[in-house]
């Protein structure tokens, strides 16, 4: 069964750079999630989309932003990168915002020097 | 705020017996709980869910308990097996809100 895409599987940036990470939801999913998890920590939710628009948001800070696109793919872009943003990013994809299950992908981890 | 936490943060059974891993969720409002496995750079693994409307939901090996009077949830893995050895993690969330994660428990298997 097709999965939640993440790219990239890795990524590595100076301080102050800028990135861009995407999100492929399992076909059919409408509703995109994304998740910051620090080494040792639990997932901690940044932003979720709904049908192209924003529906609930988290810790997420104002250096980054995010959109779901309308083939329902989603983009995280994080600027004026710091060595504090080094983590995995997961996005996660659920059919409606309810009581359905959220499927993760398998991260970006971003490391910041 | 309010927010899901786990009892125990390490559990060791032996291969071929029972685990339980308990979980202390405090948002009474919170509808819906999934309990996901985590394996070392992979992300999180759906393992079963659960509504509010239920106390109890069995799968293959597993079966959550759903407790709301005491706000407490639990995952049990019958026969557990070298690779159920993973951090696992329960959330809750609230209609369509966001979905809380609480800390961890790392289980492992000994054989």
């Amino acid at each position: 069964a097709a999965g939640v895409i993440q790219s990239p599987r890795h990524l590595i940036k100076e301080k102050r750079e800028t990135a861009t990470l995407k999100c492929y939801p399992i076909p059919r999913h409408d509703t995109v999630y994304w998740y910051q998890q620090g080494p040792g920590q639990d997932p901690q939710f940044l932003i979720s989309f709904y049908e192209k628009m924003q529906s609930d948001k988290g810790s997420i800070p104002d250096r980054f932003s995010a959109q779901q696109f309308s083939d329902y793919h989603s983009e995280l872009n994080m600027s004026s990168l710091e060595l504090g943003d080094s983590a995995l990013y997961f996005c996660a994809s659920s059919l409606g915002q309810g009581g359905s299950p959220l499927h993760f992908g398998n991260g970006t981890r971003l490391t910041v020097t | 705020g309010e927010s899901v936490g786990l009892h125990l943060p390490t559990l060791s059974v032996q291969e071929g017996d029972n685990s339980i891993i308990n979980c202390a969720y405090s948002n009474s409002a919170s509808d819906y709980f999934i309990w996901y496995k985590q394996e070392s750079g992979k992300g999180p693994q759906f393992i079963i869910d659960i509504r509010s409307n239920m106390d109890k939901r069995q799968g293959q090996r597993v079966t959550v308990l759903l407790n709301k009077t005491v706000k407490h949830l639990s995952l049990q893995i019958a026969a557990t097996q070298p690779g159920d050895s993973a951090v696992y993690f329960c959330a809750e969330k609230m209609s369509a809100r966001q979905l809380t994660f609480g800390s961890g428990t790392q289980l492992t298997v000994l054989p």
